[in-house]
């Protein structure tokens, strides 16, 4: 199962960009990369995901690594609403088994 | 569409106890899975579904069984409940494709004394 990396840890000021890493080396060329985070107390949510090119939604970018080794989840401007557990994750052809970890907590200081 | 519906909330056992955490969704998704998530730590997969009447084991399968006889519900089952289960376990659902995220529901707490 292709496996993802991530600190255990990052923190941003209010108003400030926050650039979330994932390595992901042994990514397979069908892979898509996808980024979900989890609130206190609440259940996962969904935020992004991508295969090749950089996107774009209403929550945050990804940009992925010309080689797909790496991606980075990118809040333009983080809230103290964007305080949460930011999990990378693989989905493609061999991975119907999608494995979380332990992703990164962020925290944001107003 | 009422999502991904986990019931019961809360539940509180004994050890040796036998129970079923349900879930149900209503979105047609072929994809369904179960994680469990101990404090302060990550999601564990314990059992996922591609499809009705087909299971596999995630990370963390033993003590659990799971089944899937209709496309909508997914339910979990404890068959003999030990302290080491308690946890708050999430569902998930999907429709089948690499490209397609993940639902989750609310989750279960669960405690075992």
């Amino acid at each position: 199962d292709a496996k993802t990396t991530q600190p255990n840890s990052m923190e941003s000021n209010e108003e400030e960009p926050v650039h979330l890493p994932c390595n992901h080396s042994t990514i397979s060329g069908t892979d898509y990369i996808h980024w979900y985070r989890q609130l206190p107390s609440q259940g996962p949510e969904y935020v992004i995901h991508g295969l090749t090119s950089n996107v774009n939604n209403r929550m945050a970018s990804l940009a992925i690594a010309e080689d797909r080794k790496s991606s980075t989840l990118i809040l333009h401007r983080a809230t103290l609403r964007d305080a949460a557990v930011y999990y990378c994750i693989l989905r493609g052809q061999n991975t119907d088994k999608l494995i979380f970890g332990t992703g990164t907590r962020l925290q944001v200081f107003p | 569409n009422a999502g991904v519906t986990q019931t019961p909330k809360f539940q509180v056992l004994k050890t040796g106890q036998s129970m079923t955490l349900q879930c149900a969704q209503d979105m047609n998704h072929e994809y369904m899975s179960w994680y469990r998530q101990d404090p302060g730590m990550g999601l564990r997969l314990i059992h996922y579904s591609v499809g009705a009447g087909i299971t596999d084991q995630g990370e963390v399968p033993n003590g659990y069984n799971v089944s899937r006889s209709t496309t909508e519900d997914f339910p979990l089952r404890l068959l003999s409940a030990a302290p080491s289960q308690t946890s708050v376990y999430f569902c998930a659902s999907s429709v089948m494709g690499w490209n397609e995220k993940l639902f989750f529901g609310s989750g279960t707490q669960l405690s075992v004394l």
